[in-house]
């Protein structure tokens, strides 16, 4: 299987613009998660989806992120508009999330520079 | 919602030595995983390890779950081992909390 595949790996961007990340989980996995991560707050998870409907939102920021899941072999997460201390690496993970399995697994990630 | 501690915060070796990485939980836990972090930001998954003991290669790991923590081995250390080693739980099937990490570095 070829992982977690995450789009682009990198990008920079002037405050105020629109930000699209991208992610295809592994195959067969229900569960997707998107992670941010920041030398001052570590990894922290924005949002999870199961079956493709978004479960639990709570950690995403604020209004200005956005997070969709049209099917199973795709996600999306928006910033607009994209701010100086959006600048991070977001991670996407996935997991078959099975009774007594659920490691995830994590894509390369997206570094994420606002100027 | 469950905390987690990695100690040490920052670790240096010289190659060849060996270390011992810790977590400590604060609650029951269904999904413990170490990671590595390399200089490249990558999270390579180690273990899934919510019990028991596994081993691969020069790594091993070893979580007591009814003592609330996890060990995490490095057996003669390469430069290549250097990185950011995270623990992360999950409790009832809820999703993963990170620590704070352990920085190792390894010199030639």
């Amino acid at each position: 299987d070829a992982g977690v595949i995450q789009s682009p790996r990198h990008e920079v961007t002037e405050m105020g613009q629109e930000v699209t990340l991208r992610c295809k989980p592994i195959s067969g996995h229900d569960y997707l998660f998107w992670y941010r991560q920041t030398m001052m707050r570590g990894l922290e998870l924005l949002i999870y989806f199961n079956n493709n409907v978004p479960i639990d939102d709570s950690g995403m920021p604020e209004d200005r992120f956005s997070a969709k899941m049209p099917n199973a072999s795709f996600s999306t997460l928006k910033i607009q508009p994209s701010e100086p201390r959006d600048s991070a690496v977001y991670f996407c993970a996935s997991t078959p999330f099975e009774a007594d399995y659920n490691e995830q697994f994590f894509g390369p990630g997206t570094r994420l520079t606002v100027l | 919602g469950i905390q987690v501690e990695q100690s040490p915060p920052d670790l240096i070796l010289q190659e060849g030595a060996n270390s011992t990485l810790r977590c400590n939980f604060s609650d029951s836990v269904n999904n413990l995983q170490w990671f590595h972090q390399n200089p490249w930001g990558q999270l390579i998954n180690l273990f899934y390890i919510p019990s028991g003991t596994k081993q691969n290669g020069r790594l091993s790991a070893t979580t007591v779950a009814t003592e609330r923590y996890s060990l995490l081995y490095i057996s003669s250390s390469q430069t290549t081992d250097s990185g950011v080693y995270f623990c992360a739980v999950a409790s009832g099937y809820s999703t993963l909390t990170f620590g704070k990490g352990t920085m190792l570095l390894v010199s030639p």
